[in-house]
């Protein structure tokens, strides 16, 4: 079963607008991980975030966690073309060894 | 260096049959793990290795079935293969220390799986 929802499902937007998607999960986690995902090919990792962490700065990419809601916020600024693609959080459950749990994805569309 | 490696990218397969998929990990990496992903989902669990030992599992069929060699590549076999089996499915690694906690997992690219 899916642990995490992602919101919104898909969001269509201007190259040079911010996009943000949103994660909501279910029970503690060791960690979150935010990977990308091409035209359903592999997984490409961007970001993890560990449960003690608040925000997270990477590039053009800020991710926040908030532990209490149990949700986390993908951000990427002055998006480009290139940024078109399916956002996946991933969670490391406490007690789960590293098994990610994913959420359903958001699909990202950045118009030239 | 190179990344994780699956083998073969697409594969085509009928009702029944069995398949083999391979993965081969980031060099350094002990921990192999397995994920399903249908069309229009996120990946799911299958399997989790480290230092050739079962790690964890998710919740597959015993149809599924995985293994880890002593150079850490995997293999993850399917048997009586079934039309919802196909999927996409990537492989995963990581270093494996910890207990896998903490841990970023690498993805490969995928092997899609078609059963007709």
């Amino acid at each position: 079963s899916q642990q995490g929802e992602e919101d919104p499902q898909a969001l269509s937007i201007q190259e040079g607008e911010n996009a943000t998607m949103n994660c909501s999960y279910k029970t503690s986690i060791n960690n979150l991980q935010w990977y990308r995902q091409n035209s359903g090919r592999g997984l490409v990792h961007l970001i993890l975030i560990r449960s003690n962490e608040r925000e997270k700065h990477s590039g053009r990419l800020r991710v926040t966690l908030d532990t209490s809601k149990k949700s986390s916020s993908l951000l990427i600024t002055a998006s480009r073309a290139a940024d078109t693609a399916s956002y996946f959080c991933a969670t490391d459950g406490y007690n789960q060894g590293g098994k990610l749990i994913f959420g359903q994805g958001t699909e990202l569309s950045v118009k030239p | 260096d190179a990344g994780v490696t699956q083998s073969p990218t697409h594969l085509i397969k009928t009702r029944g049959q069995h398949v083999t998929l391979r993965c081969s990990p980031i060099s350094g990496h002990k921990s192999v793990s397995w994920y399903q992903q249908v069309l229009g989902q996120g990946p799911q669990f299958i399997f989790q290795y480290y230092e050739k030992e079962e790690r964890g599992r998710g919740n597959f069929p015993d149809r599924f079935s995985a293994r880890q060699f002593p150079n850490y590549s995997s293999e993850l076999n399917v048997n009586a293969l079934l039309l919802g089996d196909s999927a996409l499915y990537l492989c995963a690694s990581s270093l494996g220390g910890a207990g896998g906690v903490q841990e970023t997992q690498y993805f490969g690219p995928g092997t899609r799986l078609l059963v007709l």
